[in-house]
């Protein structure tokens, strides 16, 4: 049981450059986040999808997208990639009864040069 | 103005040593107070959860909520090595709504 796994773990781009982040649960959650940590600023929700077939912006959405693929699985799309994007992106999932409860990722570092 | 606001640190205490973390709050529609403690390089994982006012003991931690003064803590007792992490307070209004999170506290205990 793996619980919420992230890939990649470390990734540098170059402005303008695009990348996928992936996301995966194995707890049959319904409800699964995106969001962005950076030093002064705590954990900010960048998108979230509360069902399979549902998505919602969060708190800082802009240059990003996303895709609830499947149950399982919740991708974060940077299209043109900019420094400000540098930060830690960590992926998390709740159940619908139980939201409070989210289970969070190991995170993916990224540094946007 | 931050709708929660936590007083980064980084806070250092001895080995053993009673440890007080806080949060204050504005949004008065919140009910739910969780505490997520984040080891370095890992993700938040979920410490204490309480509904509404009053307090949660668990082990070595207590959390307590005062909606009165919007204002929430978690004390660690007996505090050790092991306890060195970021703790994040986070809150939330209706059930299955947003988490709101703090900026999150630096703690290392010193043995």
């Amino acid at each position: 049981n793996a619980g919420v796994t992230q890939t990649p773990k470390f990734q540098v781009l170059k402005t303008g450059q695009s990348m996928t982040l992936q996301c995966a649960q194995d707890m049959n959650h319904n409800s699964m986040y995106w969001y962005r940590q950076d030093p002064g600023m705590g954990l900010r929700l960048i998108y979230y999808s509360a069902s399979e077939g549902t998505t919602d912006k969060g708190e800082v959405p802009n240059g990003y997208n996303v895709s609830r693929l499947n149950k399982r699985e919740f991708s974060l799309r940077l299209e043109s990639a900019a420094p400000s994007q540098t930060s830690v992106y960590f992926c998390a999932s709740s159940g619908w009864q139980n939201q409070e409860t989210q289970y969070f990722g190991p995170g993916t570092r990224l540094l946007v040069l | 103005q931050k709708e929660v606001e936590q007083d980064p640190g980084p806070l250092s205490v001895p080995e053993g040593a009673i440890v007080s973390l806080n949060c204050t709050y504005s949004n008065s529609a919140f009910q739910y107070f969780m505490w997520y403690r984040q080891y370095s390089r890992k993700g938040p994982e979920l410490l204490m959860y309480t509904y509404s006012s009053g307090n949660k003991e668990d082990g070595r931690f207590t959390a307590q909520v005062d909606k009165s003064s919007k204002y929430i803590s978690l004390f660690i007792r007996d505090s050790q090595p092991s306890d060195s992490a970021t703790y994040l307070c986070a809150m939330s209004g209706t059930s299955g709504s947003r988490l709101t999170f703090g900026e999150g506290t630096q703690l290392t205990v010193n043995p």
